[in-house]
């Protein structure tokens, strides 16, 4: 069954620093185009990072230069380094799994990350 | 940055038909994506490029896309399609979301 699981979410304060984790089963991540998306409460979906096959990696620029995104192909699991965070990212955090057609067809249950003082 | 407009609710009786409209900037030329997100629950897609159903989306889903409009159609409406759907396309190298429409079946 192709699936994705994403853990590493909890409450952090503002300015800590958090990994996600995305473990897929079911097909390679080195294989297709892999996005971060987090939903704040209440609020719609925004797209926050992709990592695509070849590698090369974008973020939203609401994002840019604090969160990064990763994978380790050995363990067919995608990362999102969270850093400097601020009470805005609040939100629960999806991995989905893309392609070259850049829709997201296959969804995690999410993870959430609550960030407070 | 591109921007995908979306009516915030629509309101359906059971089997009829439901249309849900997503503006952007000649949206035609791009490829559009949509979501159901039913609460507490992860997004599904239910439409890809345009108008393409993934296996086990009903028929009753369908898309359309054109000009400055792209649609999600709903026919013969269910009490089970009451959720939350999302237009999404790439520009850019952004992916872009619509803010959502909820969709409620009366």
């Amino acid at each position: 069954e192709v699936q994705v699981v994403e853990t590493g979410g909890g409450f952090i304060q503002p300015g800590g620093s958090l990994r996600l984790s995305c473990a897929a089963s079911g097909f390679a991540v080195s294989d297709n185009y892999m996005s971060w998306v987090r939903q704040a409460p209440g609020k719609g979906l925004e797209w926050v990072s992709v990592i695509y096959a070849v590698g090369l990696t974008y973020d939203a620029e609401s994002v840019k230069g604090r969160f990064s995104i990763s994978r380790d192909i050995s363990k067919n699991t995608v990362y999102l380094q969270l850093n400097r965070l601020r009470a805005e990212d609040t939100a629960v955090y999806y991995c989905a799994k893309g392609s070259l057609h850049r829709y997201m067809d296959v969804w995690g249950k999410g993870t959430t990350v609550t960030v407070s003082s | 940055s591109y921007v995908l407009t979306q009516p915030p609710s629509v309101s359906v009786a059971p089997g009829k038909t439901a249309e849900i409209t997503c503006g952007g900037n000649n949206i035609g030329s791009k490829s559009v994506h949509w979501y159901q997100q039913k609460p507490g629950q992860a997004p599904v897609m239910v439409i890809y490029s345009d108008s393409e159903r993934p296996s086990g989306i009903p028929e009753r889903f369908s898309g359309s896309n054109s000009g400055r409009t792209s649609t999600l159609t709903i026919s013969r409406v269910e009490a089970g399609d009451e959720a939350d759907y999302y237009c999404q396309v790439w520009d850019s190298d952004d992916y872009v979301f619509g803010a959502g429409t909820k969709v409620t079946v009366l």
